[in-house]
């Protein structure tokens, strides 16, 4: 069973549209995260939520936004995507602070 | 967290160490060193961290040195699959303390 699994893996779409990324854990963590690593390849962290509180925004644009219905999930859901936003999404999790466990990324282009 | 610096890139030849270090000459007293590795289009793999001994598990081993302002992940037996970037990381303990990605280093192992 995937540790860290995410839904998408490759989505493509056109300017201006909204979508969504989901994420789930089952290894009973109760931290996860959302990265975003660009064409340049730098990962950035973007959101953590512990508990399903957010503790971690990174000044992340409020055309995305986070949702943790339960300890194990985590959706990302971009609104108005612009041309920027093309990049790899990555969720991870861990307990507290411990080490990271990550997904397989999500590819997103927006044209 | 402490910034890391890191050569970009580094080649080791099949079957041998690989040796990759890491200075983190801001470390403060309670923030551990982490390696996690980027194999391409997958997610992050956490390897190894430590405080202030050195570590060994299954896949690396860490040394740190007595003034922890740098260390070195050695792969004992370098294989092509062990091709990647590979990230030091230093890290505290505050409960969802995100981690914070440099550029890492570009190794590549050659048969």
């Amino acid at each position: 069973d995937t540790a860290v699994s995410q839904t998408p893996k490759y989505l493509v779409t056109q300017m201006g549209n909204d979508k969504s990324i989901k994420c789930e854990q089952n290894l009973g963590h109760d931290t996860m995260y959302w990265y975003k690593q660009d064409s340049k390849k730098f990962l950035k962290i973007m959101f953590s939520y512990n508990n399903k509180e957010l503790i971690i925004n990174e000044t992340v644009p409020n055309r995305f936004s986070p949702k943790s219905p339960d300890k194990a999930h985590l959706n990302l859901h971009i609104n108005s995507l612009e041309l920027g936003d093309s990049a790899v999404y990555f969720c991870a999790s861990s307990l507290s602070t411990g080490e990271l466990f990550f997904g397989e990324g999500s590819r997103l282009t927006v044209l | 967290d402490a910034k890391t610096t890191q050569p970009p890139s580094m080649d080791c030849a099949e079957g041998r160490a690989a040796n990759l270090p890491c200075n983190h000459s801001t470390i403060s007293g309670n923030e551990y060193v982490y390696w996690y590795r980027q194999i391409h289009s997958q997610g992050p793999q956490y390897i190894i961290h430590g405080l202030k001994n050195n570590e060994t598990n299954e896949m690396a081993s860490l040394i740190i040195t007595e003034d922890r302002k740098s260390s070195t992940l050695i792969l004992p037996h370098a294989t092509l699959r062990d091709t990647a970037v590979y990230y030091c990381i230093v890290r505290g303990t505050i409960a969802g303390n995100m981690l914070t990605f440099g550029g890492g280093t570009r190794l590549m192992v050659k048969p």
